[in-house]
């Protein structure tokens, strides 16, 4: 059964940077697509970006590039989630999500709990 | 980016009664060299993160009952529940894989 653990609730300022891990259990790790997905609070779903670990290269939102990086470790089989230059409108659950296989990549059967991070001066 | 439009925003209905939810996207989500439609649907109830339950517009995620239906193609879509339940309550969404990754706005379902 797969399983995504991500890390505790993050609190941060204005203008520093969070970094949320998401540690998968059960299946292949590396040939997955994992995708990062956020929610401000009443708001709806956002894509932020996805890796597909086996080969190493992230995709990202067009509104999220240049502030946000993706990245996995194989050896752990976790992915993580960094966004920079914090403002208050990044305060949101942060979800990682597995994809589907081959072309059902951007299809997310599984879930982590979410991340809480609040950006509050 | 291709824009995800959800219709309506909020929809009341009674206990056994059908539920209608519409999507529609800016450009055809269908990729004619496999003729499929790369639309998936998602509940998700208060807490919790999304389920998927339909993927490539009309197939159904093992483990969703039988009473959720995907239907459409190209631009055009809907989700049905043949006959709500009360744990059918939450907000449902559409999502296109077609380009990147896009999300409907939402639409949120509530027992009349």
């Amino acid at each position: 059964q797969v399983q995504l653990v991500q890390s505790g609730a993050e609190v941060k300022k204005p203008g520093s940077s969070v970094k949320v891990s998401c540690k998968a259990s059960g299946g292949t790790f590396s040939s997955y697509a994992i995708s990062w997905v956020r929610q401000a609070p009443g708001q709806g779903l956002e894509w932020m970006g996805g890796i597909i670990p086996i080969f190493g290269t992230a995709n990202y939102a067009q509104k999220f590039q240049g502030r946000v990086t993706i990245t996995t470790d194989e050896s752990t089989s976790t992915a993580y989630m960094e966004l920079s230059s914090l403002r208050s409108e990044d305060t949101a659950v942060y979800y990682c999500a597995r994809g589907g296989e081959g072309a059902a990549a951007g299809t997310h059967g599984y879930w982590g709990q979410g991340t809480l991070v609040t950006v509050s001066s | 980016d291709i824009v995800m439009t959800q219709s309506p925003d909020s929809l009341a209905v009674s206990l056994g009664e059908r539920a209608t939810i519409n999507c529609k996207s800016s450009q055809s989500v269908l990729y004619s060299s496999n003729n499929k439609n790369y639309l998936a649907w998602y509940q998700q109830k208060p807490g919790q993160p999304p389920k998927l339950l339909i993927y490539w517009a009309s197939t159904r995620e093992s483990g969703v009952p039988d009473r959720f239906s995907g239907s459409g193609s190209g631009t055009d879509f809907t989700l049905t529940i043949s006959s709500l339940q009360a744990e059918d309550v939450a907000v449902y969404y559409c999502q296109q894989y077609y380009s990147s990754i896009t999300f409907g706005q939402g639409t949120r379902l509530e027992i009349k």
